[in-house]
């Protein structure tokens, strides 16, 4: 069966700097997605990126990006200059390919961003 | 912009009372998804609906029913709730899983407590 693991329940950073959450996955399928889902405060849950497994190139949103290691099963979020306004909650979530549609999370890392 | 609401934010309802909670979205998404959040153990999928009237269980269906009579509209049923149900209630719809830009959107969630 297929897990999301989230290492870091809670992170901080400061105002501007640079931040890196982890994940790591594990199946043994080759076609899959990989999702950052970035839930605030007010609840309401929005995709913050996505990689599809077949793209070498790690995915960029603005100042979100992936390091994205098949191999070793890794997807990492990297938030550059990060902001007020970042600070939420954020999971990482799987998807088989093809027909699926399951998405399964990792438990979160929760990130505060100090003025 | 794909909307997902759901019927309450917040909702007290009493031991083995019946509980209804309503989602809609406005994207004709074939695709609706039941999940429950819990701290520390993420989100899990309690039920998913891949067509009108058509649903599947998810990991932790005991307890819980499903209706979609509508396409745009997705219901979870508690039968006789219970202190364990106190929760917060993610809804989420998507297109095809097969679609190239898949996600899941989000409603704000309904925090329920059982007392």
């Amino acid at each position: 069966a297929q897990t999301v693991t989230q290492s870091q329940p809670e992170m901080s950073v400061q105002e501007a700097e640079t931040v890196t959450l982890s994940c790591t996955y594990d199946t043994s399928e080759s076609d899959y997605y990989l999702f950052w889902y970035k839930q605030p405060p007010s609840r309401q849950m929005i995709l913050v990126i996505r990689q599809e497994a077949y793209k070498q190139q790690n995915a960029t949103e603005n100042r979100f990006s992936v390091n994205f290691q098949k191999a070793a099963k890794s997807f990492s979020l990297k938030i550059s200059d990060s902001q007020l306004g970042d600070a939420a909650m954020y999971f990482c979530a799987y998807k088989k390919g093809g027909a699926t549609n399951k998405l399964i999370f990792g438990t979160g890392t929760l990130l505060a961003v100090q003025p | 912009d794909v909307k997902v609401t759901q019927s309450s934010r917040y909702l007290v309802k009493r031991t083995g009372e019946k509980v209804f909670l309503e989602c809609v979205q406005d994207m004709d998404h074939e695709n609706m998804f039941w999940y429950r959040q819990d701290p520390g153990l993420g989100l899990r999928l309690i039920y998913f609906s891949y067509d009108v009237k058509m649903k599947e269980k998810g990991d932790i269906p005991e307890g819980y029913s499903v209706s979609r009579e509508k396409k745009e509209r997705f219901s979870l049923i508690l039968e006789s709730a219970s202190t364990n149900q106190t929760s917060m209630y993610l809804c989420a719809s998507s297109p095809h899983p097969r679609d190239t830009a898949y996600e899941q959107y989000f409603g704000p969630g309904t925090r329920l407590t059982v007392t």
